[in-house]
């Protein structure tokens, strides 16, 4: 089946500054998407991209959809202590919404 | 408030029970789907329905059922041959089946021992 790698799987930051992640598939996506879990909660949208080459902003957050369609990235800029939680990717393909192992990112203060 | 409900936040049962967690969306979302997460691990679906009375088997819906009886509703059955049912359960809707976007509830954290 169709599967994400999500890299990196844990980054511990300093308050302010930016973050990079990203995941690659092996399978081409219609939609990539990313989602913030808090601790306990169901994940929130933040971010959708439909078309390859696509970038898009949300406040600080930035994402884009690969060139080839099989990878998507993530960038947050001067983090902050309510950016903590876990990241997920998601791609859309033929059938279903395929999601990615997620990035957790801790801040230290 | 338009959104999706799960009730119970935490669930605690004993093997071999059979125990239902429930799923509502005011959110007028055709299509509902549930999602099991295990520590580490990325969301696999276990069920999901396009349309009322209309659900399709997931990746893992060995030991599980579902209804969709109503369009706001979409309860999951956790039965007991789940062989590890203690896991972070969501729920989640999209307008269509082909719309990308789910927008998931608060999630409930089931408990067997």
């Amino acid at each position: 089946g169709q599967q994400l790698n999500q890299s990196p799987q844990s980054m511990f930051i300093q308050e302010g500054e930016d973050v990079s992640m990203n995941c690659t598939s092996s399978s081409i996506f219609n939609t990539w998407l990313w989602y913030k879990q808090d601790p306990g909660e169901g994940p929130v949208l933040l971010i959708a991209l439909y078309k390859a080459g696509e970038l898009t902003s949300n406040g600080r957050l930035t994402a884009q959809f690969g060139i080839t369609r099989k990878d998507s990235f993530l960038n947050i800029s001067a983090s902050i202590p309510s950016d903590v939680g876990i990241y997920f990717c998601a791609g859309q393909g033929a059938q279903k919404l395929v999601f990615g192992q997620g990035t957790r990112l801790t801040i230290n203060p | 408030d338009g959104g999706i409900t799960q009730s119970p936040k935490y669930l605690f049962r004993k093997e071999g029970q059979n125990v239902t967690l429930s799923c509502e969306q005011n959110l007028n979302h055709d299509a509902m789907y549930w999602y099991r997460q295990d520590p580490g691990q990325g969301l696999r679906l276990i069920y999901y329905s396009q349309i009322v009375n209309d659900f399709q088997k997931g990746d893992i819906a060995e030991g599980y059922s579902v209804s969709r009886e109503k369009k706001e509703s979409f309860p999951l059955t956790v039965t007991s041959a789940q062989k590890n049912p203690t896991a972070f359960y969501l729920c989640a809707s999209s307008l269509q089946r082909a719309a990308p976007e789910q927008y998931f509830g608060p999630g409930t954290r089931l408990t067997v021992t």
